[in-house]
């Protein structure tokens, strides 16, 4: 069965400081990933997605994931935090006619 | 601006009351799904609509009902609210389904069941 894990509840970065969030999937043929973020009271945005080749993908607001198939992880990325990106985000994998959440992580900026 | 468009943004039911969640989208996207997001369990799956004229049963349908008015509208029925479908409840669609464009999610009903 199709399943995605966010092995993080909570992380907590300073501003300026690098973030990564982590994602394992569990799929049997190559999926489609996505990164989507939530902002408190509003619906879902897509940052990132990956469905092939190169396996380094660019999203927006400065933030990038990482495809690893032999460790099936979909990590995102940020090399520099803002305040702005504090917020809750979402890994998904489509898979057949439906997409697969992980429970989220939440991601409080201090500064 | 085009998008999903959900109604209501918030509504308060009393246990036993029926209500219908509205969702339109102006994009000509086939599939539109309907998730609900609890605390600490992510959205999970209700119904989708792979395209106009059909409908399939997610991962938790009970006690929901979905119509597939056309191509732009897909709606979400509870017949008799109860408690635990107290809940947000988010819209979304996508061009196709199982393709990788991702979703365009509307920005949600916030239901209280009391």
């Amino acid at each position: 069965a199709q399943s995605v894990t966010q092995p993080d509840i909570h992380i907590t970065v300073s501003e300026g400081a690098s973030l990564e969030l982590r994602c394992n999937y569990s799929y049997g043929a190559t999926p489609y990933l996505f990164w989507y973020v939530q902002s408190p009271g509003q619906g879902l945005q897509l940052l990132l997605k990956y469905f092939s080749g190169d396996t380094l993908v660019q999203g927006i607001k400065g933030f990038e994931a990482e495809f690893k198939r032999s460790q099936s992880s979909f990590n995102l990325r940020k090399p520099s935090v803002h305040w702005s990106d504090a917020a809750e985000y979402f890994c998904a994998v489509g898979a057949g006619n439906q997409f697969y959440f992980g429970t989220g992580t939440s991601l409080t900026v201090i500064p | 601006n085009a998008g999903v468009t959900q109604t209501p943004k918030f509504q308060v039911l009393k246990t036993g009351q029926s209500m219908t969640l509205q969702c339109a989208q102006d994009m000509n996207h086939n599939s539109m799904y309907w998730y609900r997001q609890d605390p600490g369990m992510g959205l999970r799956l209700i119904y989708y609509s792979a395209s106009e004229g059909t409908t399939d049963k997610g991962e938790v349908p009970n006690g929901y009902n979905v119509s597939r008015l056309n191509k732009r509208e897909f709606s979400l029925r509870l017949e008799s609210a109860a408690p635990s479908q107290t809940s947000v409840y988010f819209c979304a669609s996508t061009p196709h389904a199982g393709d990788a464009y991702g979703y365009t999610f509307g920005s949600g009903t916030r239901l209280t069941v009391v």
